[in-house]
């Protein structure tokens, strides 16, 4: 069964800083890889989806990169702002007999300091 | 502006009442999914649908969970009787547009209390 994990589980970082999230996964077979954003209390928001045959998305200061090989994914957020904190979840569509089924990991939660 | 929309999106209820989600998926959109979250378990896949047929189920408990999509604008997720361990946000998810990319959109999340 497809496991994903991201790391840090929590990172607090100062207003204007670049960062990177980390997101790995067991099971290099996979359709394609989406990024999601969740405030407090809410909804998932997508932001960027990578397609297996893709190495990397990019919208606005969000950049996404996928290494399937390796099983790794990485989410690079330019120039930070206290907008920017809330949780980043990535999840994974696998593509052995798993239909459309998404395996999401457990999350990295962001606090942008002003 | 597209989006999935969930009913109700609170609900308090006591332990043995039948409990009934609703969600409307994206217009256009073949896949719908049932998620439940947790902070102990994060995400859990219940159910999907491709084209109003169930295709994994094995995420929910059988004895009280059903899932159905009646129509194609209308998925439903029931409980009956509930418990409160059943306590969680569920979410519905859309996708499989016209674009063919299998990307996911999110409803805002029923938040079930069972007391």
């Amino acid at each position: 069964k497809q496991e994903v994990t991201q790391i840090p589980a929590a990172l607090s970082v100062p207003e204007g800083e670049n960062l990177v999230l980390n997101c790995s996964f067991t099971d290099s077979a996979i359709y394609n890889l989406q990024w999601f954003r969740q405030d407090p209390g809410k909804g998932l928001t997508s932001l960027l989806l990578i397609q297996s045959s893709q190495r990397e998305q990019t919208s606005g200061r969000l950049n996404a990169s996928l290494d399937k090989s390796s099983g790794r994914s990485t989410l690079y957020i330019a120039a930070s702002q206290p907008g920017d904190s809330a949780t980043y979840l990535c999840a994974v569509m696998g593509a052995r007999n798993t239909g459309n089924q998404f395996y999401f990991g457990t999350g990295t939660s962001l606090t942008v300091i002003p | 502006d597209a989006r999935v929309t969930q009913t109700p999106r609170d609900k308090v209820t006591e332990m043995g009442q039948e409990v009934t989600m609703r969600c409307q998926p994206i217009l256009g959109h073949n896949t719908v999914f049932w998620y439940r979250q947790t902070m102990m378990q994060g995400l859990e896949l219940l159910a999907y649908f491709r084209n109003r047929a169930p295709l994994d189920d094995s995420g929910m408990p059988k004895d009280r969970f059903s899932a159905e999509m009646p129509d194609a604008t209308l998925a439903t997720l029931k409980i009956q009787p509930s418990e409160p361990r059943d306590s969680a946000v569920y979410f519905c998810a859309s996708g499989g547009g016209t674009s063919g990319n299998n990307e996911q959109f999110f409803g805002p999340g029923t938040r079930l209390t069972v007391l």
